[in-house]
């Protein structure tokens, strides 16, 4: 399965600031994912990321708010912006399987926590 | 994707054998069967997937009934480090192009 490299691991936050999470893949993937998980809570996908077109954004999930780059095929990146103490939650990125008998494969996470 | 329904959480001795179900009485005949389990403060973890038949890995087994309504995840001979939220996931085949729908999971406790 492929190994992602997702950074930072954590961190905690001003409010009103924002925070950029990198996604790194060992290999050409066409689509990322970018999920969100709240306290207690199952994951929720957040947008669909293309390398070269504009994220693909789940419902209750904005631009202007989750910005996403996809710079490459390998590369990705989740902004939050203007952040509250809502957006504290962890936030992980996910590729596709590679062959028939493998999973998604997910990053390890980032938990961010806002003050 | 179908609706998955599991039991919210579960203890389970460790040594002893981890049986845990999951329905989706609405799975259509193109989706397969899907578990991942998120171990605390990591991402979650492909275990194994079925269609029909019984499937074994070195991870675990999929039992899957023969009306596909219902299935059940066992872990053979539970360890502490099994001790994770285990999620049912139905859809259609590996498609790296579509994303994981989660519901809530079941959160297993392995006990000493």
């Amino acid at each position: 399965s492929a190994v992602i490299s997702q950074k930072p691991s954590r961190d905690i936050c001003q409010r009103g600031t924002s925070l950029t999470i990198q996604c790194q893949v060992d290999s050409q993937v066409t689509m990322m994912f970018w999920y969100r998980q709240q306290p207690g809570q199952s994951l929720t996908l957040i947008a669909t990321a293309n390398q070269g077109s504009e994220a693909t954004y789940e419902s209750g999930f904005v631009i202007d708010k989750f910005p996403i780059s996809r710079p490459n095929l390998t590369f990705s990146t989740l902004t939050v912006s203007n952040m509250s103490p809502e957006d504290s939650s962890i936030y992980l990125c996910s590729v596709g399987p590679r062959g028939q008998n493998y999973g998604y494969t997910f990053g390890s996470g980032t938990r961010l926590t806002v003050v | 994707d179908a609706k998955t329904t599991q039991p919210p959480s579960m203890d389970c001795a460790e040594g002893r054998a981890a049986n845990l179900p999951c329905n989706h009485s609405t799975i259509s005949g193109n989706e397969y069967v899907y578990w991942y389990r998120q171990i605390h403060s990591q991402g979650p973890q492909y275990i194994i997937h079925g269609l029909k038949n019984n499937e074994t890995n070195e991870m675990a087994s999929l039992i899957i009934t023969e009306d596909r309504k219902s299935s059940t995840l066992i872990l053979p001979h539970a360890t502490l480090r099994d001790t994770a939220v285990y999620y049912c996931i139905v859809r259609p085949h590996n498609n790296a192009g579509n994303m994981l729908t989660f519901g809530g999971g079941t959160r297993l406790m392995v006990k000493p």
